[in-house]
C-alpha cells in the first residue's frame, strides 16, 4: 500500500487567485494521477504525471488553468489557477498499487472553496 | 474504455447481504473489473478486483458471469459503516489506461 499525504486539506479562497496543491507519497510510484470530485459527484480524471515528463490531460482541462508539476517520484503539484466559484471542489491526488492491476490508493483530498 | 451502469442509490436494513450490479457491455478481453468504495469526506478505497468467475476476500465477493457483460459486488451483513458509495469501473491492463470512474451507487444502511 501506499500513504499519501495532501497538502491544503481545505481552503478558501478568492476568486481570480491561484492554489497549489501538494501530494507527496511515502513510497516512489512511476504514474500519480489527479482527479476532481464536486460535490455529490463521482470523480473525475483531470491527468496524468509522470515523472520527468509533461502531464497528459484528459479532455477539458487544460495546462494553463491547471498545471501540474512532477519533480520526483513521490511529489506532484497542482496548481489551480485564475480560480473561479466553479472550481470549488475537492482535489484529489492517487498513485497506482501494484503495477497495471488498476488499484489506486487516494489521498484524503484538497477541499477548496472559491468565493 | 467500457461504460459501466449501476443504480444510483439502494438501502438495505443492518445484518442482510447487498448486492450492487454493475453492467459493462462493451468490455474488451483485456479488461478487469474493479470496485471502489467511498466514504463523506475521504478518497476512494479498492475494495476488489476480478476477471471472471467468483473472487472474494475479507470485506467482499465479486461475481462475474462468463460473458463479462455485468459483474455483481456483494456485501454480507452490512453494517452502518457500509454506508458509502461504491464505484464499478473497467480497467484495462493493456497498457497505462487510468481509471474512469462512472457515477457510482450510494448505499445506505438502516439500523
Amino acid at each position: 500500500s501506499a500513504v499519501i499525504s495532501q497538502k491544503p486539506s481545505r481552503d478558501i479562497c478568492q476568486r481570480g487567485t491561484s492554489l497549489t496543491i501538494q501530494c507527496q507519497v511515502d513510497s516512489q510510484v512511476t504514474m500519480m494521477f489527479w482527479y476532481r470530485q464536486q460535490p455529490g459527484q463521482s470523480l473525475t480524471l483531470i491527468a496524468t504525471a509522470n515523472q520527468g515528463s509533461e502531464a497528459t490531460y484528459e479532455s477539458g482541462f487544460v495546462i494553463d488553468k491547471f498545471p501540474i508539476s512532477r519533480p520526483n517520484l513521490t511529489f506532484s503539484t497542482l496548481t489551480v489557477s485564475n480560480m473561479s466559484p466553479e472550481d470549488s471542489s475537492i482535489y484529489l491526488c492517487s498513485v497506482e498499487g501494484r503495477l497495471n492491476t488498476g488499484e489506486l490508493f487516494f489521498g484524503e483530498g484538497s477541499r477548496l472553496t472559491v468565493l | 474504455l467500457a461504460k459501466t451502469t449501476q443504480p444510483i442509490s439502494m438501502d438495505s436494513y443492518e445484518g442482510q447481504e447487498v448486492n450492487i450490479t454493475c453492467s459493462h457491455n462493451n468490455i474488451a478481453t483485456n479488461d478487469y473489473i474493479t470496485w471502489y468504495q467511498q466514504f463523506p469526506s475521504q478518497g476512494p478505497r479498492f475494495i476488489i478486483q476480478g476477471y471472471k468467475t467468483k473472487v472474494t476476500n475479507e470485506v467482499a465477493s465479486l461475481f462475474i458471469p462468463a460473458d463479462r457483460k455485468s459483474s455483481t459486488l456483494s456485501l454480507p451483513r452490512v453494517s452502518l459503516s457500509d454506508t458509502a458509495v461504491y464505484y464499478c469501473l473497467v480497467y484495462s491492463n493493456s497498457g497505462n489506461t487510468p481509471l474512469v470512474f462512472g457515477k457510482g451507487t450510494r448505499l445506505s444502511v438502516i439500523a
